[in-house]
């Protein structure tokens, strides 16, 4: 059962444009969200992150969005630029003296110039 | 600080010999975890360590895997025999409480092919 789901492979964007990368989740018990970025032959680094208890965090050009009720979250990069290029993963991360982040398959964004 | 460094960064060995994974983690850093990405399964996350102490290892797929952390600066996984399903990239990834829930600093990885 996947816990943490991104459902679209791929996104291209034109540079300059909004990039929106969604990511929908069903353990309801995640104490918080991240966003990691991976460039190839790197590993993930991290990017962003929100509280389960926040709807909303920003920072610089990325900002990311929780709709609990939903439980979808999604990032948001204005504007994109050509080092956006990369995979980008969501995670869900457990707390409660847990450790151990479940990732998605991650999305595959492509920034045309 | 050189990050986490993972050893080899390639490794191609034949069905049925034993695979040995090698990670370095960040001084001062006292979790780490072991990851697995395929295209199919994506990152999954296979075992990690609180002080050097396996804490869960529910995601080791089999028997055939076992990891160590001997000391707070090193950790290996092994595959014994190693099957061609295993070949995949491994990440190790280290972090501290300072690093904030989900914090992570993830190596390079190793690329391992079994022929």
């Amino acid at each position: 059962d996947q816990q943490v789901k991104q459902n679209s492979p791929s996104l291209s964007v034109q540079e300059g444009r909004i990039s929106i990368l969604n990511c929908d989740y069903t353990n309801s018990m995640f104490d918080y969200f991240l966003w990691y970025k991976k460039y190839p032959a790197e590993g993930p680094t991290f990017l962003i992150s929100i509280s389960s208890i926040k709807d909303k965090n920003e920072d610089g050009r990325f900002t990311v969005f929780l709709n609990k009720s939903a439980k979808h979250l999604s990032l948001h990069i204005v504007p994109s630029q050509p080092g956006d290029s990369a995979v980008y993963f969501c995670a869900g991360y457990p707390g409660g003296g847990a450790d151990g982040l479940t990732f998605g398959k991650g999305t595959h964004l492509i920034i045309q110039p | 600080d050189a990050g986490v460094i993972q050893s080899p960064r390639h490794e191609v060995t034949e069905m049925g010999q034993e695979v040995t994974l090698r990670c370095k983690p960040i001084s001062g850093h006292n979790s780490l975890f072991w990851y697995r990405q395929t295209m199919m399964r994506g990152l999954e996350l296979l075992i990690y360590f609180n002080n050097n102490v396996p804490i869960d290892d529910s995601g080791m797929p089999e028997d055939r895997f076992s990891a160590k952390m001997p000391n707070a600066s090193f950790s290996t996984l092994k595959i014994q025999p190693s099957e061609p399903r295993d070949s995949a990239v491994y990440f190790c990834a280290s972090s501290t409480p300072e690093s904030g829930p989900g914090g992570y600093t993830f190596g390079s990885g190793t690329r391992l092919t079994v022929v």
